[in-house]
C-alpha cells in the first residue's frame, strides 16, 4: 500500500499562473516533508521541505502548505514559469527514511 | 563542496548478462548512500540503502545487489540481468543523523533487451 500518493500523474497550468501540486500520505509519524523536481533523464533535485511542526514554508516562488489533519501536503508555485516544467515528487521522511510519491508531471504552457 | 558521479550515464545489456553501475560522492565523509530506481509510472522505488562500509539493507527481493566497498562507493550488480531490470537507476547521498535530504546522481538508463 502506498504510504506517499500523488494521485495527479500530470497538470497542465498557463504560464503566469500558479501551480499546485498535490500530496496525501497515510503514516500519522512521518516528520518531514520533501518536495523533488526532476527533469528527463537527470536526477531528482531537492526543492523545498518542511518540517511536521509547521504548516507552511515559503521560498520565493514556491509554498510548500502542511495539513496533518488531513495528512495532506502542497507545493504552489506562482507564477508559474517554463522551466518549471518537470516531474515533481512529493517525499515524506520518518527518522530519515524518506518515501516518494509516484511523481507528477507539471506542463507549464506558453 | 559535495559531489556525487555515476556512470556509466546509459546502458544497454542483453539478458542473462551481468551488470555494475559505480556511485562515487565527493566531499563529505561517511554519507548515507542510496540506490533508486526509476521505472515507468512507479516513481522512485528505494533499492538499498547503506550508513557505513560494508552495511547494505536491502528494501525489496530483486535481482540485484549492493556493495559499499569503500566509504563513499556505492556499486549497484546483477549477475544475470532480466528484461524487467531496465530503468533509469539514480545514487543519492545524504548525511548522516537525522538529516533528511537527499542529493542525487545524473542517474543511468539502463536497457535490457
Amino acid at each position: 500500500d502506498q504510504q506517499v500518493k500523488q494521485n495527479s500523474p500530470s497538470l497542465s497550468v498557463q504560464e503566469g499562473r500558479i501551480s499546485i501540486l498535490n500530496c496525501d500520505y497515510t503514516n500519522s509519524m512521518f516528520d518531514y516533508f520533501l518536495w523533488y523536481k526532476k527533469y528527463p533523464a537527470e536526477g531528482p533535485t531537492f526543492l523545498i521541505s518542511i518540517s511536521s511542526i509547521k504548516d507552511k514554508n515559503e521560498d520565493g516562488r514556491f509554498t510548500v502548505f502542511l495539513n496533518k489533519s488531513a495528512k495532506h501536503l502542497s507545493l504552489h508555485i506562482v507564477p508559474s514559469q517554463p522551466g518549471d516544467s518537470a516531474v515533481y515528487f512529493c517525499a515524506a521522511s520518518e527518522a530519515g527514511e524518506i518515501i516518494f510519491g509516484k511523481g507528477t508531471r507539471l506542463h507549464i504552457l506558453p | 563542496s559535495q559531489t556525487i558521479h555515476q556512470w556509466p550515464a546509459t546502458l544497454v545489456q542483453p539478458v542473462g548478462s551481468p551488470l555494475s553501475l559505480e556511485c562515487t560522492v565527493e566531499g563529505t565523509s561517511n554519507p548515507n548512500l542510496y540506490w533508486y530506481r526509476q521505472a515507468a509510472g512507479r516513481g522512485l522505488q528505494l533499492l538499498f540503502y547503506s550508513v557505513g562500509i560494508g552495511q547494505i539493507s536491502s528494501e525489496v527481493p530483486q535481482n540485484l545487489s549492493a556493495s559499499r566497498p569503500q566509504d563513499r562507493q556505492f556499486i549497484l550488480s546483477s549477475k544475470k540481468l532480466l528484461l524487467s531490470d531496465s530503468g533509469f537507476y539514480l545514487c543519492a547521498w545524504s548525511l548522516g543523523g537525522s538529516y533528511n535530504e537527499q542529493f542525487f546522481g545524473p542517474g543511468t538508463r539502463l536497457t535490457v533487451l
